[in-house]
């Protein structure tokens, strides 16, 4: 069965401060895994992309690595900012051609206090 | 990431009532998937449509069905609307199932 798992469930962290979030996937045939930022009640936004072939991707202040033997992902947030809380979801695509599925997290529930 | 639009954005149905959502895919999409997700949950795949057919389904009864038209928006139908159909349904469109997949903003279901 294909399954994404995230930890922590929820974190909470000082505006400035460094934080990584961790997936573990058990999807087959692997085909891509995105992170996603989604704030509350709003349809989440793609932050990066990676395929088999790649380790690490980078936007800004986010920092995806993808260790694709061990079926490991995580999203390192650089200098955090009040506008980083929000809901972080890794999300893995499987197989190709125009049948496929995405399995989700459950997500991380990321608090920046002041 | 914009081209995605989803309409409406909040909904109160009663319970039995049907309701339709509505999803206009980015331009070049020719593939839409439509999720649920429960508060404090991570979306569940109810179906996915290509290039007008339904070609994956995921865990929901057939009460929930869908439409794909030739300009490639669907729609999401649900029958008989029960308290637990209350979520946050999203829509996300892609042209190729391997990288450029965009998600809409969502409709806000609440079903008293």
């Amino acid at each position: 069965k294909n399954q994404v798992e995230q930890s922590p469930q929820s974190l909470i962290i000082l505006e400035g401060k460094n934080c990584t979030l961790q997936c573990n996937y058990t999807v087959s045939p692997f085909s891509n895994l995105r992170w996603y930022k989604q704030d509350t009640g709003r349809g989440p936004v793609s932050l990066t992309i990676m395929t088999f072939s790649e380790n690490t991707k980078s936007n800004g202040r986010y920092t995806a690595t993808l260790d694709a033997d061990t079926k490991q992902s995580s999203l390192h947030i650089t200098a955090s900012q009040l506008s980083d809380s929000a809901s972080y979801i890794c999300v893995v695509s499987s197989s190709g051609g125009s049948n496929y599925k995405l399995t989700f997290g459950k997500g991380t529930l990321l608090t920046v206090n002041p | 990431e914009t081209g995605v639009t989803q309409s409406p954005t909040h909904l109160i149905k009663t319970r039995g009532q049907q309701v339709t959502l509505r999803c206009s895919s980015q331009s070049g999409h020719n593939t839409v998937s439509w999720y649920q997700q429960a508060l404090g949950q991570g979306p569940q795949f109810i179906f996915q449509y290509y290039r007008e057919e339904e070609n994956g389904r995921g865990n929901f009864p057939p009460r929930f069905s869908g439409l794909q038209f030739p300009n490639y928006s669907s729609e999401l139908n649900v029958n008989a609307l029960e308290l637990d159909d209350s979520a946050l349904y999203l829509c996300a469109s892609s042209w190729d199932s391997h990288y450029g997949y965009t998600f809409g903003s969502g409709t806000r279901l609440t079903v008293v």
